[in-house]
Formats: C-alpha cells, sequence, structure tokens
C-alpha cells in the first residue's frame, strides 16, 4: 500500500530534550516537506526537499533541522524543543514540488512540549 | 509577500449546495489544490487547477480565476460525512507549497 509514516504519532517531551520525528514514504517520490499545523493558521511548511541531500527552508523553519540521506526517509529534528514549538505537524510526499504535483500526507504527529 | 484567505467556518444542510472561497497573492503561481481534512486527519486531495476554469469531479468542482486571484471549491449534494475542513493552497515558485487557513465546514441534518 501507498503511504507516508509517521512516528511517533503522540509525543510529550520538555524543553531543550531533543527530538526527532521519523517520515518515511514507500511511492519513490522525489519531493517530501515537512509542515506544522496550528488552530487559525492552517498549515505553514519547514522545511522542503527536491531530493536526496537537497533541502530548503520554507516558511517557519527557525528550531527545526532535517536530512535527506536516503529518498525515503526525511526525519524532522527539534535539536532543543520550547512550547511555541507544541503543534500537529504533517510529512508529506509528492513526485514534485510546487506546480502540478498532488502531497500525500502522513497521518501527523501531536507534539507537546512542556 | 504571500497570502490566502477563507472564510473561516461555514455551515449548510445535508442534500444542499456549498460554494468555499478562497483568494490568494503569492510571489509565484503554480497551481492551486483544495485538500479536504476531517478532524484528527491527515488531509487528501480533492481537485488542482492550473488554467482558469471549472473542474468537475463527481459531487465536487473547483473554480480558478488567475487574473482575480481566486477560486471555490462546490460540493453538491451535501452529505454528513462532508463535515470537514476545506484548505486551499498554491503551489509557489521554488518549490514550496502556501496553504490558507482552511474553511471548517459544518453539515447539519
Amino acid at each position: 500500500e501507498a503511504q507516508v509514516t509517521q512516528n511517533p504519532r503522540y509525543l510529550i517531551t520538555v524543553t531543550g530534550k531533543k527530538l526527532t520525528v521519523t517520515c518515511s514514504q514507500n511511492m519513490n517520490h522525489e519531493y517530501m516537506s515537512w509542515y506544522r499545523q496550528d488552530p487559525g493558521l492552517g498549515l505553514r511548511q519547514i522545511y522542503y526537499s527536491m531530493n536526496v541531500e537537497a533541502t530548503d527552508k520554507g516558511d517557519v523553519p527557525e528550531g527545526y533541522k532535517v536530512s535527506r540521506k536516503e529518498k525515503r526517509n526525511f526525519p524532522l529534528i527539534l535539536e532543543s524543543p520550547s512550547p511555541n514549538q507544541t503543534s500537529l505537524y504533517f510529512c508529506a510526499s509528492s513526485l514534485g514540488g510546487g506546480g502540478g504535483e498532488t502531497q500525500y500526507f502522513g497521518p501527523g504527529t501531536r507534539l507537546l512540549v512542556l | 509577500g504571500q497570502n490566502i484567505d477563507q472564510p473561516t467556518e461555514m455551515t449548510a444542510t445535508e442534500g444542499a449546495i456549498v460554494q468555499i472561497n478562497c483568494t490568494y497573492q503569492t510571489s509565484g503561481f503554480n497551481g492551486l489544490f483544495w485538500y479536504q481534512q476531517h478532524a484528527g486527519e491527515a488531509p487528501t486531495f480533492l481537485s488542482y487547477n492550473v488554467l482558469d476554469g471549472l473542474e468537475e469531479k463527481g459531487r465536487f468542482s473547483s473554480f480558478l480565476s488567475r487574473s482575480k486571484g481566486y477560486s471555490y471549491l462546490l460540493l453538491k449534494e451535501l452529505q454528513m460525512k462532508d463535515s470537514a475542513s476545506y484548505l486551499c493552497a498554491v503551489g509557489d515558485y521554488g518549490q514550496n507549497f502556501v496553504f490558507g487557513p482552511g474553511t471548517r465546514l459544518s453539515v447539519l441534518p
């Protein structure tokens, strides 16, 4: 089954404790992206990647890191989480980026930073 | 700058027709997408417009006017399961997507 998976689905942590949210897709998509979703603000893009070793900042990259060492995986790293990073996070992938390509979303990761 | 506007909430009756509007101002344009998102779930793709005009897909239709920076999603024969948020998104220049805040639609019996 074609899908995007994320882990963990739920995470409670404390300020400053490094964490990684994994994202994997099995559709051989070149484009992958991370979003956060907050009430009233909609989905905001954090980082995206056009292909292996090619990543770029989205609209809200501060406090986040990503890497793309393999085509299928695109982990999101919070080196020193803060309470304002409490949010619902989605990973997405598509054949290409920007125009014309439908994005497929993972199930989401709910993060609470205390 | 980048800005996408949608109404925050809408209410409609089962069996009726509803139109959800989206206006956008982005630094580039590579197509406009509509996604549906049920509470607590991931967004799922509904439609894509890159040229002006109406795209019809079953009970759902989407319209685009690039000169006006305007799109709408039309839902016909509303069903209770259509209660969800509807997200408008623009494929910007470069490789990123810009999403609107979403419209929460409640379908009442």
